[in-house]
C-alpha cells in the first residue's frame, strides 16, 4: 500500500493563481481531510470529508474549496492564491470508527 | 481561548531520563485525543490514542483528565531517537492539534 500520497511536493505560485493539490489514498478510509501548516500556528484544519459526496467546512475553509467524488480521492483548490496561503499542506486519511489519522508526505506551497 | 495548549519548550534531556509533557483543550464535548510525533520538516505520525482509562505502548504512556481537561504523554528511558515535536490532538468531533512541544535527547 502506498498509504497517502499528495502531489505536488512543492509549488510556486504568483498571486491570483489558482492551482489544485492532489491527495489519494488506498486504505479505502472513510474520513479524510486538509490541514496547513504555519510556524507557531500548528495544524489547522481546512476542510474534510467523511465520505464521498460528502465534505464540510474546518477551521480556516476561506480561499480553499474540495470535492469528494471518490472514495480515494480528495483534491484541495486554490481559487485566487494570495501570499497569506504560503504554507505547508498535509492531507491525511483514517477509518470513521476510530479517527487514527495517517498523514501524506505534504506540499510546500509558496505564493508570491 | 485556543481549543488545544501545549508548552512549547524545548525540554532537553539526556538519555534514559523520563519526560512528560502535558496538554489542555477548551472542549469539555471533545470526544477523541491523540499523540502524533512529527519529525523536522516530515508530515506527522501517530504515536498512540488517549483512552480514558489511560493506556501504555512500550516506553509511552497516555493519560486522560476529562475531569481537569488535559491529557499527559510520558515517557520513559528516553532514547535519541525520540527526539521530535510531539503534537496533542483532539477531536471535537473537528480536529484540533496543538503547536507541539519539542523534545532533543542529548547523548
Amino acid at each position: 500500500n502506498a498509504g497517502v500520497t499528495q502531489t505536488p511536493k512543492f509549488q510556486v505560485l504568483k498571486t491570483g493563481q489558482s492551482m489544485t493539490l492532489q491527495c489519494a489514498q488506498d486504505m479505502n478510509h472513510e474520513y479524510m481531510s486538509w490541514y496547513r501548516q504555519d510556524p507557531g500556528m500548528g495544524l489547522r484544519l481546512i476542510h474534510y470529508s467523511v465520505g464521498a459526496g460528502i465534505t464540510d467546512q474546518g477551521e480556516v475553509p476561506n480561499g480553499y474549496n474540495v470535492s469528494r467524488s471518490t472514495t480515494e480521492d480528495f483534491p484541495l483548490r486554490l481559487l485566487s492564491a494570495a501570499p497569506s496561503q504560503t504554507s505547508v499542506y498535509f492531507c491525511a486519511s483514517s477509518r470513521a470508527t476510530n479517527y487514527e489519522q495517517y498523514f501524506g508526505p505534504g506540499t510546500r506551497l509558496t505564493v508570491t | 481561548r485556543k481549543e488545544v495548549e501545549q508548552d512549547p519548550g524545548p525540554f532537553n534531556v539526556p538519555e534514559g531520563a523520563t519526560v512528560a509533557f502535558n496538554c489542555t483543550y477548551s472542549n469539555s464535548a471533545s470526544q477523541s485525543f491523540f499523540w502524533y510525533r512529527q519529525d523536522c520538516r516530515k508530515e506527522p505520525k501517530l504515536l498512540m490514542s488517549v483512552y480514558s482509562s489511560g493506556n501504555e505502548d512500550g516506553r509511552f504512556t497516555a493519560q486522560l483528565n476529562r475531569a481537569s481537561q488535559y491529557i499527559s504523554l510520558l515517557i520513559r528511558d528516553s532514547k535519541l531517537s525520540d527526539s521530535a515535536t510531539y503534537l496533542c490532538v483532539v477531536n471535537t468531533p473537528q480536529f484540533y492539534f496543538g503547536t507541539g512541544t519539542s523534545l532533543t535527547v542529548i547523548p
